[in-house]
């Protein structure tokens, strides 16, 4: 119950395309659901985060689609590009009692030139 | 812009032996995070320290691991005896408090041989 599903596992996109990018979860307790970057060698990097109280939030090219009823999210990534090949983890967290923040299997994104 | 700084990035270790890793937060961060990130997978939660207290440490093998963050700013992860089994990336967060943003470090590349 306390998992976070990921999918894809891989994604290839052309330049300008737009990879999606999908988790689900069970823990209904759940409210913070933040996406993290990752490039080789590197921490993880928050890019953007979405409470259950909107259903969709934007920073630049990246959009958060949230379904509270589906227990469902997703990351849309607009005209995406070259630099924008990494990996990609979704993550979930409570409030309150269990505030460990979980997080899914990756997706690791390529897009071509 | 303030980031987490941890040491060394890359440990090379025979089996058996003792390894130490250094995690330096952000100024003023109260919770500081460890995280163990296997190949290919998410970040897993290994301890969680609110100011010099441990606040979760249930996923931490503690009859090898240990982990200490004395005067509440610092903090050192320590495993002995190492196992080939835990070759991963040791990654370091903090946050202002533990419902906040997470910011993760560059990490440390351990392998165990």
């Amino acid at each position: 119950q306390q998992q976070v599903k990921q999918s894809p596992q891989s994604l290839i996109v052309q330049k300008g395309g737009i990879p999606i990018i999908n988790c689900a979860y069970e823990n209904t307790a759940f409210d913070y659901f933040p996406w993290y970057q990752q490039f080789p060698g590197k921490g993880p990097a928050l890019l953007i985060a979405i409470r259950p109280d909107v259903s969709e939030k934007k920073e630049g090219r990246f959009t958060i689609s949230f379904n509270k009823s589906a227990k469902q999210f997703s990351l849309h990534i607009m005209d995406s590009q070259p630099g924008d090949s990494a990996t990609y983890f979704c993550a979930a967290r409570g409030n309150t009692g269990f505030q460990k923040l979980v997080f899914g299997t990756g997706t690791r994104l390529l897009v071509s030139p | 812009e303030a980031e987490v700084a941890q040491s060394p990035r890359y440990k090379i270790t025979e089996k058996s032996q003792a390894v130490a890793f250094w995690c330096d937060p952000i100024s003023g961060h109260a919770t500081l995070y460890w995280y163990r990130q296997i190949l290919g997978q998410g970040p897993e939660l290994l301890v969680q320290f609110q100011d010099e207290s441990v606040v979760d440490d249930s996923q931490l093998p503690k009859d090898r691991f240990s982990a200490e963050r004395l005067k509440g700013v610092d903090s050192t992860l320590k495993i002995q005896p190492a196992e080939l089994g835990d070759s991963a990336m040791y990654l370091c967060a903090s946050s202002l408090d533990r419902v906040e943003e997470q910011y993760f470090g560059p990490g440390t590349r351990l392998t165990v041989t």
